[in-house]
């Protein structure tokens, strides 16, 4: 267990729609990761916060956007979605900033857009 | 900008035999280097992390890398493996500058067959 936590596991919903996928960062880390994984593109990177603050963008798409709040919990919202919007959508954390603070991933939450 | 190249999508190997899994990366300042594991259905573990000092780390499950700056790779070995170590492995590298983004591969596939 890696201590990270995402919620709901799997997420089934329309073209068109709007989720909201939820993380809880292991206890005593400050920097929030989001990351994508597709068959076709792998482990995208997405986003990145750091207690609270955006502090990297990958390639998160327009439609997307995700927040850290005080609690240090991370929510990523995804609207408009498309069937290609369907993948494993992981969050990890880190404890810093720094290049040698490994991440912790969460379990995943699997989205399935039809 | 950092990549990472995993040379070997899928490894097919018999039980209780060495296993090699290759990846090379680049990045034009220092590096930390990273494998994490992903069993079925579950997010990434990480395996083991170099980060400065001996070349030859050590990490979980009885697996090695070696750091070789060199030739800039980081190859993980097992010298046997059990049916049990099936599944996708990913290299990944970050960067000591202010990169915060944690680079993968695109994974390698063990399949440990009887």
């Amino acid at each position: 267990d890696s201590g990270v936590t995402q919620t709901p596991k799997h997420l089934i919903t329309a073209t068109g729609q709007r989720v909201t996928l939820r993380c809880s960062p292991r206890s005593g880390d400050l920097s929030v990761y989001w990351y994508q994984q597709s068959l076709d593109q792998g482990l995208q990177f997405l986003i990145q916060y750091y207690n609270g603050e955006e502090r990297a963008k990958g390639n998160i798409l327009e439609r997307f956007s995700a927040q850290q709040f005080p609690d240090l919990h991370s929510e990523l919202n995804l609207s408009s979605l498309e069937l290609g919007d369907s993948a494993l959508y992981f969050c990890a954390s880190s404890v810093s900033l720094l290049g040698n603070s490994p991440l912790h991933f969460g379990n995943g939450t699997r989205l399935t857009v039809t | 900008a950092q990549s990472v190249t995993q040379l070997d999508s899928q490894v097919p190997v018999f039980e209780e035999a060495p296993v090699e899994l290759r990846c090379n990366y680049s990045s034009s300042v220092s590096v930390y280097l990273f494998w994490y594991v992903q069993y079925p259905n579950q997010g990434l573990q990480l395996l083991l992390k170099y980060l400065s000092g001996s070349t030859l780390v050590k990490g979980i499950n009885g697996f090695e890398a070696e750091f070789n700056k060199s030739q800039t790779s980081f190859h993980l070995r097992k010298p046997s493996v059990h049916i049990s170590d099936t599944a996708e492995y990913f290299c990944a590298v970050r960067s000591g500058g202010s990169n915060y983004k944690l680079t993968f591969g695109k994974g390698t596939l063990l399949t440990v067959n009887p």
